[in-house]
This record gives C-alpha cells, sequence and structure tokens, in this order.
C-alpha cells in the first residue's frame, strides 16, 4: 500500500535552533516530492519539488533533499515566521493523485 | 497572475442540507483537485477534473460530486450532510494533468461546518 510518513508530528525550536523534518514514502513508483507549507486556517503553499534521488532544492532558510526512500526539510536558523505545518506530497508513476504526510507542526519559540 | 480562488470562504449548514463550493483555477490551469482537510485525517483526496472530465476519484461516498466548466472553473457539492463532513475543502490546480509532471497550487479553502 502506498504510504507517505512524517515526522515528528510536532517540533518546537528556540529562533535559530536548526532542526530537519522527515517525509518517508513507500510508493509503487514516485513521480514526484512535493514540500508545502500551511498556515492555520490557509490553504497549503508550494515551496519545493524534488524529482529525482539526490537532488536538492534551496530556498532563504529552507533546503530539501531527497533520496529513495524519504525527504529532509532542513531548517537552517529558524525564525519565528517560519512556525507553521509542512506538508510533504508524494506523486506516483502511475494514476493522477498525490498522497499527502499529516504534516510537522513547527513552533519557534522566539 | 491570480491564485486559486475558493468561494465562499466559510459556510455553517445543517445535517441533510446541500452545499455547493466553487473554485476558481490559476488561469491557465485546466487541472482542478479537491481535497477535504480534517485534522485527524489530513489531506484525504475527493478527485480530480481535467478539461470536464473527472479524471480520478478517491475514496468517497457518492455524496460528494463534482463538475468542471469549459472555462475550468469547478464545483463541489455534497448532499444530505452529516456532521463528519464539517472540513477545510481545498482546491488545488495545476497546468497539465497530474499524471504529468507538474505542480499543485491550492487555494484558500472553504471552512465548512455542519451543524
Amino acid at each position: 500500500e502506498d504510504q507517505v510518513t512524517q515526522s515528528p508530528e510536532a517540533l518546537r525550536l528556540q529562533e535559530g535552533e536548526s532542526s530537519s523534518l522527515n517525509c518517508s514514502y513507500t510508493v509503487s513508483g514516485l513521480r514526484g516530492l512535493f514540500w508545502y507549507r500551511q498556515d492555520p486556517g490557509k490553504g497549503p503553499e508550494f515551496l519545493f519539488t524534488l524529482y529525482s534521488a539526490g537532488e536538492e532544492k534551496e530556498k532563504e532558510r529552507l533546503k530539501a533533499t531527497l533520496t529513495k526512500k524519504e525527504s529532509f526539510l532542513h531548517i537552517t536558523a529558524p525564525k519565528p515566521e517560519d512556525s507553521a505545518t509542512y506538508l510533504c506530497a508524494v506523486q506516483l508513476l502511475t494514476g493522477n493523485q498525490f498522497y499527502f504526510g499529516t504534516g510537522t507542526s513547527l513552533t519557534v519559540i522566539p | 497572475k491570480a491564485g486559486v480562488t475558493q468561494t465562499p470562504r466559510y459556510l455553517i449548514k445543517t445535517r441533510g442540507q446541500q452545499v455547493t463550493l466553487s473554485c476558481s483555477p490559476i488561469s491557465g490551469h485546466r487541472s482542478v483537485s479537491w481535497y477535504q482537510q480534517t485534522p485527524g485525517q489530513g489531506l484525504q483526496f475527493l478527485f480530480e477534473y481535467f478539461s470536464e472530465t473527472q479524471r480520478n476519484k478517491g475514496n468517497f461516498p457518492g455524496r460528494f460530486s463534482g463538475r468542471q466548466f469549459s472555462n475550468s472553473r469547478s464545483e463541489m457539492n455534497v448532499s444530505t450532510l452529516e456532521l463528519g463532513d464539517s472540513a477545510l475543502y481545498l482546491c488545488a490546480s495545476s497546468l497539465l494533468a497530474t499524471g504529468l509532471r507538474n505542480t499543485q497550487y491550492f487555494g484558500p479553502g472553504t471552512r465548512l461546518t455542519v451543524l
């Protein structure tokens, strides 16, 4: 069964304390892996797409990496405004839908 | 370029009623997908439309239906509302059908509360 698991469920960091969020997947064939940020009561905001193992993408304090089994979202020196829920999703080679993980709720304390 | 828009943003209904939600995709995008988001289940896929045709459907009862118009705008309908239908309903648009490499962009969602 195709599955996407994110860990940890919740993460509290001090401002400036770097960390990583994990998204592991067991799917029949991966077309792409996506990271989104979601603020409370709003729709997910697109961050990154990764297509191949070894690929990396960066944006400000965020860096996403992909292996054959998982993806990491590294947050360097986070700020309070980085507080949000981070979602990962996979698009399969077959079929026409995205599968989402349940997200990691990140809180950055000043 | 304007993003994905959804109307209304908030709805309160009572059990047994029906509701219609609307989504306007990003200009030029032809694929629209709908998701239900609840605290316990996360984002659950409802269905995807491309060029007015339903391409894929998630595991939801027949009370949930949708359609897409020639201008790519989409509507989602839920009939005979149940308490468990309370959720944030999200619409996502993409340039191509989701069987190809492309990215889904989400609207702000419609918060449905069923009393």
